[in-house]
């Protein structure tokens, strides 16, 4: 499986932009990138996810790099409500059952302060 | 509301003890997992299921069964749990395989002394 390498934590203060980097140098053609996030004592929670193109939903933009060697989940306005554990994680292109697994790696702690 | 829900949420049991945690959905979702999460390792797959009796190994499935008999239930059993199989378990489900954003439960914090 392809690997990501996300920095271990950031910090960030209320109310300011977030862009959380994630490198996947090895990504195949086919490989989808997903973002997942882990708030204190809940179970992962989808945030976004991109194949080419840059998307955008309510709760953030993915931002991917041209060669998709690298990715970048912005959020736009943090708050407090958004302290997690962000998950980058590839995924195989396909509806197989190995395609459908996440593969977490350790995540970046994000810090939110006022 | 759409959701997935476990049973129970905390457990301490013994070696030994046959124990079921059970995960239900309301979304008529075909792919379900389940996931183990220890400090150090991330999460971790133990079985999923494609859709009603269809079910598959992950990465650690040893010590573990599940069914799939009814396709928003998706039990886990630990026929004979061992104390290494205290951890933080997540069952989560998908409309389907594939590329498909996943829902998580709020997870079953189980102990096995």
């Amino acid at each position: 499986d392809a690997k990501t390498t996300q920095p271990n934590s950031m910090e960030s203060n209320e109310e300011e932009p977030v862009h959380l980097p994630c490198n996947h140098s090895t990504i195949s053609g086919t490989d989808y990138i997903h973002w997942y996030r882990q708030l204190p004592s809940q179970g992962p929670e989808y945030v976004i996810h991109g194949l080419t193109s840059n998307v955008n939903n309510r709760m953030a933009s993915l931002a991917i790099a041209e060669d998709r060697k690298s990715s970048t989940l912005i959020l736009h306005r943090a708050t407090l409500r958004d302290a997690a554990v962000y998950y980058c994680i590839l995924r195989p292109g396909a509806d197989t059952g190995t395609a459908s697994k996440l593969t977490f790696g350790t995540g970046t702690r994000l810090q939110v302060t006022l | 509301e759409a959701q997935v829900t476990q049973n129970p949420r905390y457990l301490i049991t013994v070696t030994g003890k046959k124990l079921t945690v059970t995960c239900s959905q309301n979304m008529n979702h075909e792919y379900m997992s389940w996931y183990r999460q220890d400090p150090g390792l991330g999460l971790r797959q133990i079985y999923y299921s494609m859709n009603v009796e269809v079910t598959d190994k992950g990465d650690v499935p040893e010590g573990y069964k599940v069914s799939r008999k009814e396709k928003r239930n998706f039990p886990l059993i630990l026929e004979s749990p061992s104390p290494n199989q205290t951890s933080l378990y997540f069952c989560a489900s998908s409309p389907r395989p594939g590329t498909y954003e996943q829902y998580f439960g709020p997870g079953t914090r189980l102990t096995v002394t």
